[in-house]
This record gives structure tokens, C-alpha cells and sequence, in this order.
């Protein structure tokens, strides 16, 4: 069964510093890797993909991730975090042969200035 | 700017009624979703529209129906809302091939009563 994991409810960083936010997953074909951010009280954008290609992607704001297939993971990072980065992060995954995204249940990220 | 604009962005109704959550998109979209998003639970997709007139059920599509008429609208209704229906519903669009969300409107928040 296909499923995304996002194995911390909230990630505390302070500003300036690196952050990393870690997804894993579970699919049957080649998988397609999403992330998307949600700012509080608002709908969710979409930050950036993996669908094949270089294993480090380049998004929005700043953000990158890298596709690691032995690990099963597409940990979203960012090498300085910014206080308006605080927001709510969502990874998503489906395979090739299906449109149906699977959802983590999401990760708080909170920078402390 | 592309837009997804949904009607209310909160709404307050009784069990029973018959709720409609209207969406539109201005970029000319051939998909649209519905998701619901529960705390812990990410995003649960409800339909999934690639066409005016066409539909796919989503996870749960169960007391839900969609209507879409038009290429830029996409309706959810409740055909009689109960209080297990209480969530944030979240509108989103994308082109052609690109069968996961690009865009999403800043969600409605129904209460049902």
C-alpha cells in the first residue's frame, strides 16, 4: 500500500539556521514527490517536485529537497531559516500510474527569531 | 495572479441541510480537486474533476456530491450535513497532465451544527 510519513508533528529552528524537515514513503511504481507549505489560515502552495532527474530539487523561498531511493526519503531543507518560514508543511506521493496523492499528516515548522 | 477563489471562506449550517461549497478557478484549468483537511488526518481528497461534466471519486467521497458544468467551477454539496462533516474544505486546480494540485483556494471552514 502506498503511504507518506512524517515522522515529527512540529520542528523548532532557530533563525538563521538550517532546517530540515523529513518525509519517507512507500509506493509500488517510481514515485512522484511533492511538497507544499500552508501559512496559517490560508490554502496550500505548492514548493517543489520530484519526478525524475537530478536527486536535489530546487523550489520556492528558498527551499530545496533530495530524493534519496535506497532511503525511501524526500527530506525538505533550507540552509537559513527565515522567522516567516513558520507555516505548516506537507509532503505528498503517488506513482507513476496513479493521480491520487497521498498525504503526510503534515509538519509544523516554528522558527524562533 | 492565478486564483482559485471558494465562495465563503467560513460557514456555519445545521445537520441536515443541503450545503453547497462553490469554487472557481481563472487559469483556464482542466482539473479540479476538493480535499478535506482534518488535523493529523493531512489532506483527504473527496473528488477529483479532469473535464466539465467528468468526475472521479476521490477517498471519501461518501455523503458528498460534485457538479461541474463549466470549466471553471466546481461545487461540492452536502447532500444532508452532518456533524461529522465539520472540517476545512479546500478547492484546487491544475493543468492537463499535471494531475496533482498546483493552486488552491484558502479553504472554507464548515461548522455544521
Amino acid at each position: 500500500a502506498q503511504s507518506v510519513a512524517q515522522p515529527e508533528d512540529q520542528v523548532n529552528v532557530a533563525e538563521g539556521n538550517p532546517l530540515t524537515v523529513k518525509c519517507t514513503y512507500s509506493v509500488s511504481g517510481n514515485p512522484y514527490l511533492f511538497w507544499y507549505v500552508q501559512y496559517p489560515n490560508r490554502g496550500l502552495q505548492f514548493l517543489l517536485k520530484y519526478i525524475t532527474g537530478d536527486n536535489l530539487v530546487k523550489g520556492s523561498y528558498g527551499f530545496e529537497a533530495e530524493f534519496n531511493k535506497s532511503q525511501t526519503s524526500f527530506h525538505l531543507k533550507k540552509p537559513s531559516a527565515l522567522v516567516s518560514d513558520s507555516a505548516l508543511y506537507f509532503c505528498a506521493v503517488r506513482d507513476g500510474s496513479n493521480y491520487q496523492l497521498i498525504w503526510g499528516a503534515g509538519t509544523k515548522l516554528i522558527i524562533k527569531p | 495572479d492565478v486564483k482559485v477563489t471558494q465562495s465563503s471562506r467560513y460557514l456555519v449550517k445545521r445537520t441536515g441541510e443541503k450545503v453547497f461549497l462553490e469554487c472557481v478557478q481563472d487559469m483556464d484549468h482542466e482539473n479540479m480537486f476538493w480535499y478535506r483537511q482534518d488535523p493529523g488526518l493531512g489532506l483527504r481528497l473527496i473528488y477529483f474533476s479532469y473535464d466539465v461534466k467528468m468526475k472521479e471519486k476521490g477517498d471519501i467521497p461518501e455523503g458528498y456530491s460534485v457538479s461541474r458544468e463549466k470549466k471553471e467551477r466546481f461545487s461540492l454539496i452536502l447532500e444532508s450535513a452532518s456533524t461529522n462533516q465539520t472540517s476545512m474544505y479546500l478547492c484546487a486546480s491544475s493543468f492537463g497532465q499535471e494531475y496533482q494540485p498546483q493552486h488552491f483556494g484558502d479553504g472554507t471552514r464548515l461548522s455544521i451544527l
